[in-house]
């Protein structure tokens, strides 16, 4: 596809229940970002990847979140024991890499994450 | 006090007018900056990218970087009512997460 694609779209879950969201970066991107958007805020950084590894987890809130990139491409955003907190959209960034850190990111549309 | 600090909005302008955005950041590690446009209910796309301190133009958008004074610009030239959306400044270092104000609202009023 021409841009990152994450599915679904929305999703609905009662609280303290399990959530998986999905990113398809740009295809030869190396770099994928995952942040967070809460109403009326800027994206707050989650994690981002190198390829298959997380290089920078410091942006997930706590232990119930986790990610993974297991093939180097699409990325799985893991959520355990939803809480109503955890209700925002999160975005998901891809972006090549090189030693002059000077490529930019895309994001795709969101995923927007309701917790009843 | 947050990294990065965008004026708050809403900001509301007749069609035609000249819009002004702007960010200052504390970080003096931030190498890259962007601005991004936001429609509701869509991811950001990345409208402006700055690397250096001066002005960059594209069309009717001017981007404009201060790294002494740690302060960024966009500014919108005759602008229109499809300019209508969140605009959100952010920035980074090398191969690293963006770092983004709170974003401002605008609306271009025909």
């Amino acid at each position: 596809g021409a841009g990152v694609s994450q599915t679904p779209s929305n999703k609905v879950t009662e609280k303290g229940k399990y959530v998986e969201l999905r990113c398809d970066p740009i295809s030869g991107h190396t770099a994928l970002y995952w942040y967070r958007q809460s109403l009326g805020q800027g994206p707050e950084f989650l994690i981002y990847f190198q390829g298959t590894g997380a290089a920078d987890d410091s942006g997930l809130p706590n232990d119930r979140f986790f990610a993974v990139r297991p093939e180097g491409s699409v990325s799985t955003l893991k959520i355990q024991r939803t809480e109503r907190g955890d209700s925002a959209v999160y975005l998901c960034a891809s972006s090549l890499t090189g030693l002059a850190g000077a490529y930019e990111q895309y994001f795709g549309p969101g995923t927007r994450l309701t917790v009843t | 006090q947050k990294e990065v600090e965008q004026d708050p909005g809403p900001l509301s302008v007749p069609e035609g007018a000249i819009v002004s955005l702007n960010c200052t950041y504390s970080n003096s590690a931030f190498q890259y900056f962007m601005w991004y446009r936001q429609y509701s209910r869509k991811g950001p796309e990345l409208l402006m990218y700055t690397y250096s301190s001066g002005n960059k133009e594209d069309g009717r958008f001017t981007a404009q970087v201060d790294k002494s004074s740690k302060y960024i610009s966009l500014f919108i030239r005759d602008s229109q009512p499809s300019d209508s959306a969140t605009y959100l400044c952010a920035m980074r270092k090398a191969n690293s997460k963006l770092t983004f104000g709170k974003g401002i609202t605008l609306s271009v009023r025909p």
